[in-house]
């Protein structure tokens, strides 16, 4: 079973367009985060949710949008799409105060904005 | 802002040499966690580092913590073609909840 999933894998879209990409976690932690890696490998936070309340907002266009229906997804909707959004977008999870901290990553969705 | 810092950003090894990566902090960090992500995959945790001076082995890899908790080092031993991929130090950021603060990662690469 897989413990961070995140659909869709691969997304290519036209610039202007909007789209969302979607994570589950099943390891019953409390924090999920969206994270952007950037085609130099520079992993950045973007977003973190807290049972579904947003506590980590770093600077990020508005056009970018989480959501957390409850606190084993989080999804990240993306507006008017731009060439410079084309990256891969890590979803991950954990529950702070627990052991290592450690944070469990999505298998990535790779966004390729043309 | 606070910085996470990450040297080299590239290593190319023959297999079997040996391969140090170093992180330094522009604060004093609670503590330190190392990933590693192979290509076209994602980070998976490695290890987390707490108490000043400290080290850590796995196997041929061995992680360092600095007495002042503001740098730290990953050196894998013998390197093999499996140990290939991107190593990345983080740090806790200000905010709390685990936020991290990610160094730009060490990408190697094992010739056999």
């Amino acid at each position: 079973d897989t413990a961070v999933s995140q659909t869709p894998k691969y997304l290519v879209t036209q610039m202007g367009n909007d789209k969302s990409i979607k994570c589950e976690q099943n390891l019953g932690h409390d924090t999920m985060y969206w994270y952007k890696q950037d085609s130099k490998k520079f992993l950045k936070i973007m977003f973190s949710y807290n049972n579904k309340e947003l506590i980590i907002n770093e600077t990020v266009p508005n056009r970018f949008s989480p959501k957390s229906p409850d606190k084993a997804h989080l999804n990240l909707h993306i507006n008017s799409l731009e060439l410079g959004d084309s990256a891969v977008y890590f979803c991950a999870s954990s529950s702070p105060g627990w052991g290592n901290n450690e944070q469990f990553f999505g298998p990535g969705t790779r966004l390729t904005v043309l | 802002g606070q910085q996470v810092m990450q040297i080299p950003q590239y290593q190319h090894v023959q297999e079997g040499e040996d391969f140090t990566t170093y992180c330094n902090s522009s604060t004093t960090l609670s503590n330190i966690q190392w990933y590693k992500q192979r290509p076209g995959g994602h980070p998976v945790f490695l290890i987390q580092l707490v108490k000043s001076g400290e080290v850590k082995k796995q196997k041929r890899l061995t992680f360092q913590f600095g007495e002042a908790k503001k740098n730290s080092s990953l050196h894998i031993t013998a390197t093999q073609t499996t140990d290939v991929g991107t190593y990345f130090c983080a740090g806790p950021g200000s905010g709390g909840y685990n936020k991290l603060i990610f160094g730009a990662g060490t990408r190697l690469a094992v010739h056999p």
